[in-house]
C-alpha cells in the first residue's frame, strides 16, 4: 500500500509570488490534514478535509487555503508569500472520520523556502 | 483547550540505557494521544497511540507508552538505546470527534556509544 505522497519535495519561492502543494492520501482514506512545521512555531495545525470539506481550520492568515477532490487528494495554496511562510509543510491521512482511534499517517513534506 | 508539554528539549542516553522522553497534556476531556518520531528530512511517523483500550501501550521499535491519569502523563519508554533511536520525537493529543492533533515542541534524542 502506498503511502501519502506530496509534491514537490522541495520548492523555492520569491515574496510576493504564490504556490501550491499537492498531497495524494493513501489509498482509500478520505480524511487529509496539513500542518506547518518551523523550528520558531514548532508543529502547527492548518486545516483538515473530509470528502472534500473543510472541517477544521487552525489559526493562519487566509493567505493559506486548501482543497480536496473527489478522489481525496489535496492541495494547499499560499498566497503573497512571505519569508516567514518558509517551513516544512506535512500532510497527513486517515481513514475514518476520527483519525484519533485509527492514527494519522504524515508524507514526508514538502519543503518551501522563500527568498 | 488542549496541549501537551514536553519536558527537555534535547535527551542524551548512551546506547543500552534506558530512554525516558516526558510527555504532560492537559485536556478537558479524556484525550487521544500520540508520539511520533521524526527522521531528518522526513515526515513524523507513528510510535504508538493511547485510545483508552489500554493504559499500557505497546509501539514499534520496542518504546511503550504509559497513560497516568493522575498524573495527566504519557511518558515515552524504551528498555534499551540503540543508535538507530536518534532523532526527534514528538508528543501530541486530540480530542474525540476531532481530527486536529496539537503538538508538543518535541524532544531531540541523542543515543552515545
Amino acid at each position: 500500500k502506498a503511502g501519502v505522497t506530496q509534491t514537490p519535495r522541495y520548492l523555492i519561492k520569491t515574496r510576493g509570488q504564490q504556490v501550491t502543494l499537492s498531497c495524494s492520501p493513501i489509498s482509500g482514506h478520505r480524511s487529509v490534514s496539513w500542518y506547518q512545521q518551523t523550528p520558531g512555531q514548532g508543529l502547527q495545525f492548518l486545516f483538515e478535509y473530509f470528502s472534500e470539506t473543510q472541517r477544521n481550520k487552525g489559526n493562519f492568515p487566509g493567505r493559506f487555503s486548501g482543497r480536496q477532490f473527489s478522489n481525496s487528494r489535496s492541495e494547499m495554496n499560499v498566497s503573497t508569500l512571505e519569508l516567514g511562510d518558509s517551513a516544512l509543510y506535512l500532510c497527513a491521512s486517515s481513514d475514518e472520520r476520527q483519525g484519533n482511534v485509527y492514527g494519522y499517517t504524515f508524507g514526508s513534506g514538502t519543503r518551501l523556502t522563500v527568498v | 483547550a488542549q496541549s501537551v508539554t514536553q519536558l527537555g528539549s534535547h535527551v542524551s542516553v548512551s546506547e543500552g540505557a534506558l530512554v525516558l522522553l516526558r510527555c504532560n497534556y492537559s485536556s478537558s476531556v479524556p484525550p487521544y494521544l500520540f508520539w511520533y518520531v521524526q527522521y531528518p528530512n522526513q515526515g513524523l511517523q507513528l510510535l504508538l497511540k493511547y485510545t483508552s483500550a489500554a493504559t499500557l501501550v505497546k509501539g514499534i521499535n520496542g518504546f511503550e507508552a504509559e497513560f497516568k491519569k493522575s498524573e495527566t502523563s504519557f511518558h515515552l519508554t524504551k528498555p534499551s538505546a540503540h543508535m538507530s533511536d536518534a532523532a526527534e520525537y514528538f508528543c501530541a493529543v486530540s480530542r474525540s470527534g476531532g481530527n486536529k492533533l496539537t503538538f508538543g515542541t518535541g524532544t531531540q534524542l541523542k543515543v552515545e556509544l
